[in-house]
C-alpha cells in the first residue's frame, strides 16, 4: 500500500521558533503538495513540488526525490501559523489519480 | 479565496436519505476531484473527472456517484446515507491532472443523524 508518513504528529512551539515538518513516501511520485487546514476546516494549498525547493514568505518547502522525503519549514513562526499541515502526493504510474494524504501535523505556536 | 465554490457549506440529514453536493471549479480548470475527510479515515480520494469524463476512482462507495457537467461544475450524489457517512467533503480543481496544482473548496460538512 502506498503510504505517506508525516512527523511529528503534534508540535507545540514558541513564537519566533523555526519549525520543520517532515514527510516521507513509499514509491515514486509525480508531485507533492503541502496543504494547510485551519480549525474552520478549509484547506489551502501552500506548495506543489516535483523537485528542488520553493519559498513563499516565511514558508519554505524542499523535496529530495531520491530519498523520497520532503520538508516544510516555517521561519519566525507566529500564532497565526497554528493549523494542521498536510503532506499529499500524486503517485506516478497506474492507479487512482487523486492525492494520497498523510495524517497531518497539528502545529500550535504559543505567543 | 481559492476560486473553487462548494455548496452547501453545511448539511444535516437523516439516515437513508439522499443528498447532492455541488462544486464549481476555478475558471479554466478542467479537472475536479472529490475527497472525503472523516475523523477515523482522514482525507481520502473519492473520484476524479476531467473535462466531463470520469478519469479515476478511489475509495468511493457504490452508494455514491458523481458527474461533471458541460459547464465543468460537478455534483457528488450520496444515497442511502448512514451515520458513518458524516464527514467533510472537499472538492478540488486543477487545470490538468496529477502534475498541476490543485485548489480546494471550503468543503461541505455533512451530518447524518
Amino acid at each position: 500500500k502506498n503510504e505517506v508518513e508525516q512527523s511529528p504528529q503534534n508540535l507545540t512551539a514558541q513564537e519566533g521558533e523555526f519549525i520543520t515538518i517532515n514527510c516521507s513516501y513509499s514509491v515514486g511520485i509525480s508531485a507533492l503538495h503541502w496543504l494547510q487546514q485551519h480549525p474552520g476546516g478549509g484547506i489551502v494549498s501552500l506548495f506543489m513540488l516535483s523537485s528542488g525547493k520553493k519559498k513563499h514568505g516565511r514558508l519554505i518547502a524542499t523535496i529530495n526525490i531520491q530519498e523520497k522525503h520532503s520538508s516544510l519549514h516555517i521561519t519566525a513562526s507566529h500564532p497565526r501559523d497554528s493549523a494542521v499541515y498536510i503532506c499529499a502526493v500524486y503517485y506516478s504510474g497506474g492507479g487512482a489519480d487523486g492525492l494520497t494524504f498523510g495524517k497531518g501535523t497539528h502545529l500550535i505556536i504559543q505567543p | 479565496d481559492s476560486g473553487v465554490t462548494q455548496t452547501p457549506k453545511h448539511l444535516i440529514t437523516a439516515t437513508g436519505q439522499r443528498v447532492t453536493l455541488r462544486c464549481s471549479p476555478r475558471s479554466g480548470d478542467l479537472s475536479v476531484y472529490w475527497y472525503q475527510q472523516s475523523l477515523d479515515q482522514g482525507l481520502q480520494f473519492l473520484i476524479q473527472y476531467y473535462n466531463g469524463e470520469e478519469r479515476a476512482k478511489g475509495n468511493i462507495l457504490e452508494r455514491f456517484s458523481a458527474q461533471q457537467f458541460p459547464d465543468l461544475h460537478s455534483e457528488l450524489n450520496l444515497s442511502s446515507l448512514e451515520l458513518g457517512d458524516s464527514a467533510l467533503y472537499f472538492c478540488a480543481s486543477s487545470f490538468g491532472t496529477s502534475n498541476t496544482e490543485a485548489f480546494f473548496g471550503q468543503g461541505t460538512r455533512l451530518t447524518v443523524v
